[in-house]
């Protein structure tokens, strides 16, 4: 299985960016970073998916490195509402989303 | 964006019951469905991958004659828990990925809203 690691917890205040950190050092060349988050109680929610360029859509951005070992979500303005555990995954065109323990961001007002 | 959909949203039931969880795509056809279920403060956990027409295949450690999966068509799967008992009692969550071609998200997996099951 595609194995990530990310920091438990993070806390951000409202109305400021939150960076999410999350390192992938195995991950190949054809293979995608996606980003997924689970507010409580709810399905999880597809975010941002990216391969080797930096990607923005209407809820984020990603920034992944050169190496592609490692890359940031960024919520640039976070609200309470997005406080969720964040998952972050790779693989390719047909992977399988093994969740690990992902990152829980609490936003405090 | 593409919706999924699960029915019902919850269900209680007496131990011994068998119990059907439908997961529908609304506005793409799901060639892949994923089912996985959720215990109190943990990950998701994936139960099953299922393709149109084919078996389901499962993940080491869950038992195929319990968790019966259906998925007759791209719009529908269902999971069926044969006689439940209260160990079975968590939160499924169905997923499902559609075609190459869908408006530009080819790769990403919709979840459903869930479904929690509660066996007495």
């Amino acid at each position: 299985d595609a194995k990530t690691t990310q920091p438990p917890s993070m806390d951000c205040a409202e109305g400021r960016a939150a960076n999410l950190p999350c390192n992938h050092s195995t991950i190949s060349g054809n293979e995608y970073v996606y980003w997924y988050r689970q507010i409580h109680s709810q399905g999880p929610q597809y975010i941002i998916h990216g391969l080797k360029n930096n990607e923005t859509n209407e809820m984020a951005s990603l920034i992944i490195t050169e190496d592609r070992k490692s890359s940031t979500l960024i919520l640039p303005h976070a609200t309470l509402r997005d406080t969720a555990v964040y998952y972050c995954f790779y693989g390719g065109s047909n992977y399988k989303l093994t969740f690990g323990k992902g990152t829980l961001l609490t936003v405090n007002p | 964006g593409a919706v999924v959909s699960q029915h019902p949203s919850w269900v209680i039931c007496k131990s011994g019951t068998s119990v059907k969880i439908e997961c529908r795509s609304l506005d793409f056809q799901a060639t892949t469905m994923f089912w996985y279920r959720q215990f109190p403060k943990q990950s998701l956990m994936l139960m099953a991958t299922s393709n149109e027409g084919s078996k389901a295949t499962y993940e080491q450690g869950v038992e195929k004659d319990k968790f019966l999966i259906n998925h007759a068509s791209l719009t529908l799967s269902t999971l069926t828990v044969t006689s439940a008992h209260p160990e079975d009692s968590s939160f499924y969550i169905c997923s499902a990925r559609g075609p190459r071609g869908l408006a530009g998200k080819t790769d990403e997996q919709f979840f459903g809203p869930g479904t929690r099951l509660t066996v007495l």
